[in-house]
């Protein structure tokens, strides 16, 4: 298996566009979740999916920011508009939800900036 | 919630020595405590994980103890490396739910050769 895959590794827009952050979780993982790592915050839980339905999102910033999963190997991470303090790395990751394996296996990140 | 606090935030050691890294939770349902590394530019990588039915867990140099009662858990690498260099995040969260874990702000360690 290759891993958590993201995409695109570094994306650099101009304030108030639209940018979409795209992930591959593990084959057979069933949660997947979405981190923002910056100086400031270091590393923040965004949202979280089990099953590919939404279970917390209660670490998205504002309005400006949504995730879907619309099924099992693909989840989306969006902000429209971008503003320069969105710039940071976003972490996606997967964990196969048992009593047995717990571990969280995080993609290569995507490295945004916003100008 | 849940609040991880991590220290110190930054480490230096002689090559050889060991580091210790503490934390600790606030939130006493808390029973999965995974410790990753992250080196420069890459993503955060689990070295070790200790659940709350243990109070001490090693693999070679890394050991990982645990405090339940008094909330708090560390990690500890002996005979460090300079490829050791890196940092370092705690994190704790509820079993079934490993990517949900709060994290502390990490320890940059550096091991000076």
């Amino acid at each position: 298996d290759a891993g958590v895959i993201q995409s695109p590794r570094h994306e650099v827009t101009e304030m108030g566009q639209e940018v979409t952050l795209r992930c591959k979780p593990i084959s057979g993982h069933n949660s997947l979740f979405w981190y923002r790592q910056t100086m400031m915050r270091g590393l923040e839980l965004l949202i979280y999916f089990n099953n590919n339905v939404p279970i917390d999102d209660s670490g998205m910033p504002e309005d400006r920011f949504s995730a879907k999963m619309p099924n099992a190997s693909f989840s989306t991470l969006k902000i429209q508009p971008s503003e320069p303090r969105d710039s940071a790395v976003y972490f996606c990751a997967s964990s196969l939800d048992s009593m047995m394996n717990t571990e969280a296996f995080f993609g290569q990140g995507t490295r945004l900036t916003v100008v | 919630g849940e609040n991880v606090e991590q220290h110190p935030s930054t480490l230096s050691v002689q090559e050889g020595d060991s580091a210790v890294i503490k934390c600790t939770y606030s939130d006493s349902a808390s029973n999965y405590f995974p410790w990753y590394k992250q080196e420069l530019g890459k993503r955060p990588q689990l070295i070790i994980d200790i659940r709350s039915n243990v109070g001490e867990k090693k693999d070679q140099r890394i050991a990982v103890t645990l405090n339940k009662t008094a909330k708090h858990f560390s990690l500890h690498i002996t005979e460090t490396q300079p490829e050791d260099s890196a940092v370092y995040f705690c994190a704790a969260s509820i079993q079934n739910n490993a990517g949900k874990s709060t994290f502390g702000d990490g320890t940059t360690l550096t091991v000076k050769p």
